[in-house]
């Protein structure tokens, strides 16, 4: 079975603080995707990266940045948190090439920016 | 650009019941995937069907089938001999059939099982 995970399911941070959100996921996939989901908007796309080192915009990119080193590791980082960024993160990877495009979740974190 | 609609913010049915969720969407593309995706409370969001656009046969998965009508850009999920297990938000997606993968979600509709 394909597992994505993330490196924390809640998180409390202070405003103005730098944040890192891990996910790493054991299929060797190489689209991965962060997405942000709030109550009665859905889920939105952040980031995604569709190689190592390469990253693409997605629909709401501004306050985040994101890092690839590694095939299975993508991390998102918010540079100086905000009270707008409480929300629950996703993280997500699909396979590329097998024309299924169906994508595996990571637990989410539910990150609360005081 | 593609937009997926879901006119369901939150429905209930009772245990052993039918239960149909709607989802409409708007592409020019002729060759996509839709699907529908489950998020238990506290739950892994998984998917639960996937419907390739050019197959006209109407995908099934156990207790949970879906009702593609292309013409109409309508992409419904109907699930029979509903559980208490099916408690959940429901996500209709698309996809086109791209390097990127990028699929765009709609808002979900909240899916109440009840005793």
């Amino acid at each position: 079975d394909v597992k994505v995970t993330q490196s924390s399911r809640y998180l409390v941070k202070r405003t103005g603080e730098k944040v890192f959100l891990e996910c790493v996921q054991d299929m060797d996939h190489e689209n991965m995707f962060w997405y942000r989901q709030d109550p009665g908007l859905g889920l939105r796309l952040i980031y995604f990266s569709y190689d190592v080192k390469m990253k693409e915009k997605g629909d709401i990119p501004e306050g985040y940045s994101v890092s690839r080193e590694k095939k299975e590791r993508f991390s998102l980082i918010l540079e100086s948190a905000s009270t707008n960024q409480t929300s629950m993160y996703l993280c997500a990877s699909s396979l590329i090439g097998t024309g299924t495009d169906t994508q595996y979740f990571g637990p989410g974190t539910r990150l609360t920016v005081l | 650009a593609q937009t997926v609609t879901q006119s369901q913010p939150e429905m209930s049915v009772q245990e052993a019941e039918t239960v149909t969720l709607s989802c409409t969407y708007d592409t020019s593309e002729s060759n996509y995937y839709l699907f529908w995706y489950k998020q238990p409370p506290s739950r892994q969001m998984i998917l639960v069907i996937r419907q390739e656009a050019y197959k006209q046969q109407n995908a099934t998965e156990n207790r949970f089938s879906v009702n593609f009508q292309k013409a109409a850009k309508s992409f419904s999920l109907k699930i029979s001999d509903s559980q208490l297990g099916d408690t959940a938000m429901y996500f209709c997606a698309f996809s086109k059939k791209n390097r990127d993968d990028k699929i765009i979600f709609g808002k979900g509709t909240r899916l109440h099982i009840l005793p």
